[in-house]
């Protein structure tokens, strides 16, 4: 499978606690992206990478969210101290740098109970 | 600032009749790409189209079609004969186009769409 995949695909916390999810980009892709999608809603954009770098942060993406690519190839989104507003599902895109074509992941779906 | 309003919210149709799906966008940029995306149950999403700001073609891709009007802002999209399988929420997006770009992607809020049998 050449997708972008993304770990865990589902959990559930319990609020207070850090989680931590992964994105696998397509192998090529230098550019990935962080969304995420509340239920009802349309994605939306928290951050990006250009291979290690993060060139881009939404005001979504509080103190308590840090992403990181260490080695430009896969990206783990942390959230610490998790809220019931973190509940959402977390979408991972992946593209060449240029590229408006955007692969997104199956997402990581959070529950904060 | 770049805005996508999908203005329909939840739509049902029976098996076999024709939907149009509405976006309206706003942005400042003279370059700019459009989308449309599917979204089934499983969450993924599906890309269905890219369009970018320089081509009103309208274009056609099985039951599928879309409508771009640039001068009503407007990115609409129709399924003909619409099945059962395209119960799904579709979201249209919007991709600025500047130098240096993140070329992130604005969604709208989707519309629910619903095939009855």
């Amino acid at each position: 499978d050449t997708g972008v995949s993304q770990n865990p695909r589902h959990k559930i916390t319990k609020r207070g606690q850090n989680v931590t999810f992964r994105c696998d980009p397509i192998s090529e892709h230098n550019r990935l992206y962080w969304y995420r999608q509340t239920l009802g809603q349309g994605p939306e954009f928290l951050t990006y990478f250009q291979n290690e770098a993060q060139l881009e942060k939404s005001r979504l993406l509080s103190d308590r969210f840090s992403a990181e690519r260490p080695k430009g190839s896969f990206s783990t989104l942390e959230i610490q101290r998790t809220e019931q507003g973190d509940s959402a599902m977390y979408l991972c895109a992946s593209s060449l740098r240029g590229s408006r074509w955007k692969y997104f992941g199956p997402g990581t779906r959070l529950t904060v109970t | 600032a770049q805005k996508v309003t999908q203005a329909q919210t939840e739509i049902s149709v029976v098996e076999k009749e024709d939907v149009t799906l509405d976006c309206v966008y706003e942005t400042r940029d003279t370059t700019y790409y459009l989308f449309w995306y599917k979204q089934p149950p499983s969450g993924e999403l599906v890309f269905l189209i890219r369009r970018n700001s320089f081509d009103e073609q309208n274009e056609i891709s099985g039951r599928y079609s879309w409508n771009f009007q640039k001068s009503t802002s407007s990115f609409n999209f129709t399924i003909t004969a619409s099945q059962v399988v395209d119960s799904a929420v579709y979201f249209c997006a919007l991709s600025e186009a500047s130098k240096d770009s993140s070329y992130k992607l604005i969604f709208g809020s989707g519309t629910r769409l619903l095939v009855r049998p």
